[in-house]
């Protein structure tokens, strides 16, 4: 199993710039979801996902879209990207919610700057 | 999910063992001990949980307190690629949102 997989690992925008940050698990987790991490702030719930067509937000929703139209797939969508969107992009997943099944394993992440 | 306390920093010498310590005073009868590390500009890399009873895999040991109020995760043999931030994380099991929280962490310097 390759795991979480995300790309890119580096991307450079400029304000008002759209892009499309992926991740991919090969394991056939039904739980997916991004974090953000900011130096001082730890690790941050962006959005998440308890399978297919079923999303819901974190704890720092704004400025980010998700969809989930299949299991292995939940790309994190920047519409307008803005500087407070710095960043690096941690995306997770797990076999379930389920106890005993939900421990997490993180991508390599999204090293993203927007100037 | 309950709160936990860690020292900021901690030095291993190579080869020996890592102890590393984590207090949880409040927590509660259904949340889990679980244990991940940061090392340097990667991914959190899960290494272990537990609820009561002591746990072991290949990459470390568990130790929890029969209290549960307290915790230590044990790096038998510290190497050098054992350098990283250490997160201790109290959650319920099966929670609504998979939300982790991580803290501060400790971070762990192995030295030759």
């Amino acid at each position: 199993n390759a795991g979480v997989t995300q790309t890119p690992k580096f991307q450079v925008l400029k304000t008002g710039q759209s892009m499309t940050l992926q991740c991919a698990q090969d394991m056939n987790h039904e739980y997916m979801s991004w974090y953000r991490q900011d130096p001082g702030m730890g690790l941050r719930l962006i959005h998440y996902s308890v399978g297919a067509g079923i999303t819901d937000q974190g704890e720092v929703p704004n400025g980010y879209n998700v969809s989930r139209s299949t299991t292995e797939d939940f790309p994190l969508r920047l519409l307008s990207a803005a500087p407070s969107q710095t960043s690096v992009y941690f995306c997770a997943s797990s076999l379930s919610l389920a106890g005993g099944q939900d421990t997490q394993y993180f991508g390599p992440g999204t090293r993203l700057t927007v100037l | 999910d309950a709160k936990t306390t860690q020292p900021p920093s901690m030095d291993c010498a190579e080869g020996r063992a890592a102890n590393l310590p984590c207090n949880h005073s409040t927590i509660s009868g259904n949340e889990y001990v679980y244990w991940y590390r940061q090392i340097h500009s990667q991914g959190p890399q899960y290494i272990i949980h537990g609820l009561k009873n002591n746990e072991t895999n290949e990459m470390a040991s568990l130790i929890i307190t029969e209290d549960r109020k307290s915790s230590t995760l044990i790096l038998p043999h510290a190497t050098l690629r054992d350098t990283a931030v250490y997160y201790c994380i109290v959650r319920v099991a099966g929670s609504n949102t998979g939300k982790l929280i991580f803290g501060q962490g400790t971070t762990l310097q192995v030295k030759p």
